[in-house]
């Protein structure tokens, strides 16, 4: 059980456009998914908080303009990166929980922004 | 301000022996620890947690141990197999919030 899924696996886009990566949970219903970002050979480092039916919470320093999150069902959480910027390349990655810790990770979206 | 720091980067074992993997803490008020392996291009895998109340878990050939009077803990894998070879990353919550502070992992290597 606590199966996370994350879609797509890898994207390539052009510099300017937006993409959306979505996460679900699919034996369990999640009020709350985490985002995470990871730099190659660093750490996991939590982007926003996703709240089923509320605004997400976003961590100091990461724009909320740029890293929009919807959460629209128990199911499924949404991160839309908006135009892109070779910078965003990244590892991005979710997280949800059926009731507190341990989190359970999505297996990440590479992201490539040319 | 790195709450959680694994300050081994990396980390060679021989197959069949020991691994002791550190990570140490600075806030107080963390009272869960999580151990997460985590393989390139991959999403963390849970493997092993301890809650503030307890100095020892164990769950197979994991182990961890806590001792919150020097905010140290530790993963002990034994014996050490080759699939072992990952980054470890420990992890760290406090009552009442689900997110997790991550250290910055160390890099596990089994050696044949």
């Amino acid at each position: 059980g606590a199966v996370v899924s994350q879609h797509p696996s890898r994207v390539i886009c052009k510099s300017g456009t937006s993409v959306k990566i979505e996460c679900r949970s699919l034996d369990f219903q999640a009020t709350t998914m985490f985002w995470y970002r990871q730099f190659p050979k660093q750490s996991l480092m939590l982007m926003a908080t996703s709240n089923e039916g509320s605004k997400a919470t976003y961590e100091q320093g990461v724009e909320k303009d740029k890293f929009l999150i919807n959460h629209a069902s128990l199911t499924l959480s949404t991160l839309t990166v908006t135009s892109a910027h070779p910078e965003d390349s990244s590892f991005y990655i979710c997280s949800a929980s059926p009731s507190g810790p341990p989190q359970y990770f999505g297996p990440g979206t590479r992201l490539t922004v040319l | 301000d790195q709450q959680v720091k694994q300050n081994s980067p990396s980390l060679s074992v021989q197959e069949g022996r020991i691994s002791i993997l550190n990570c140490d803490y600075t806030n107080s008020m963390f009272d869960y620890f999580l151990w997460y392996k985590k393989y390139p291009a991959e999403g963390p895998t849970f493997l092993i947690s301890i809650s503030s109340i307890k100095d020892k878990n164990e769950d197979g050939r994991f182990t961890v141990f806590l001792n919150k009077s020097a905010k140290h803990l530790s993963l002990h894998i034994v014996p050490s197999q080759p699939g072992d070879s990952a980054v470890y990353f420990c992890a760290a919550s406090w009552e009442g919030a689900q997110k997790l502070v991550f250290g910055q992992g160390t890099r596990l290597t089994i050696n044949p």
